[in-house]
């Protein structure tokens, strides 16, 4: 059981560009959701995987951002047009089916020039 | 009304002493709570949950929940210097399919002075 992993841990853009984060889950850890936390605040959901099938999204995530879970393995978050207040800890956490306790990875930071 | 609240602190204690940290809910729905610990720069990791009434204990940490009262505790005895860190209130609720999203509260910085 090698834990969540995330990459890349940094990425710094400027605004407009497009970025992509990738998350490995904990194996047969078939739950995964994806989490954005800023500088005081704690985590907040963004979008959740049931194996491949995304079946919640939060109304903070816009139309600029896209998540998708492929054969139900990795994920992927990608964030078109950013914006700097799109700046902040992307972070992604994964559980078990029948277990609730959701595992983070080590998150990404974007920074947005 | 946040959904979940949390003194932000900082609350500082002495080394040796119990750290007592509070959580408030605000959805009657909610039926999973976690305490969660974050150092600064890094992820949150999951110290303790707790899902029915009372007190559970694991080690130096003790969860409370009352749903009555919609609050939940950590306590933490014999504080370390290496439990300086920010902890986190996390609550879930079921969704259609069940989602099992958390909800977190803002957290509580916590110093213990050596």
């Amino acid at each position: 059981d090698t834990g969540v992993s995330q990459n890349p841990r940094h990425k710094i853009t400027k605004r407009g560009q497009n970025v992509t984060f990738r998350c490995d889950p904990i194996s047969e850890h078939n739950r995964l959701y994806w989490y954005r936390q800023t500088l005081g605040q704690g985590p907040e959901f963004l979008t959740y995987f049931q194996n491949e099938a995304q079946l919640e999204k939060s109304r903070l995530l816009s139309d600029r951002f896209s998540a998708e879970r492929p054969k139900g393995s990795f994920s992927t978050l990608e964030i078109q047009r950013t914006e700097q207040g799109d700046s902040a800890m992307y972070l992604c956490a994964s559980s078990k089916d029948i277990d609730y306790e959701q595992y983070f990875g080590p998150g990404t930071r974007l920074t947005v020039t | 009304q946040k959904e979940v609240e949390q003194n932000s602190g900082p609350l500082s204690v002495p080394e040796g002493a119990i750290a007592s940290l509070n959580c408030t809910y605000s959805d009657r729905g909610s039926q999973s709570f976690f305490w969660y610990r974050q150092y600064s720069g890094k992820s949150p990791e999951l110290i303790m949950f707790i899902y029915s009434n009372g007190d559970k204990e694991d080690g130096r940490f003790t969860a409370q929940l009352n749903k009555a009262s919609q609050y939940v505790s950590l306590l933490i005895r014999d504080s370390q210097p290496s439990d300086s860190a920010t902890y986190l209130c996390a609550v879930s609720k079921a969704f259609s399919g069940s989602a099992r999203q958390l909800t977190f509260g803002s957290g509580t910085q916590l110093t213990v002075l050596p």
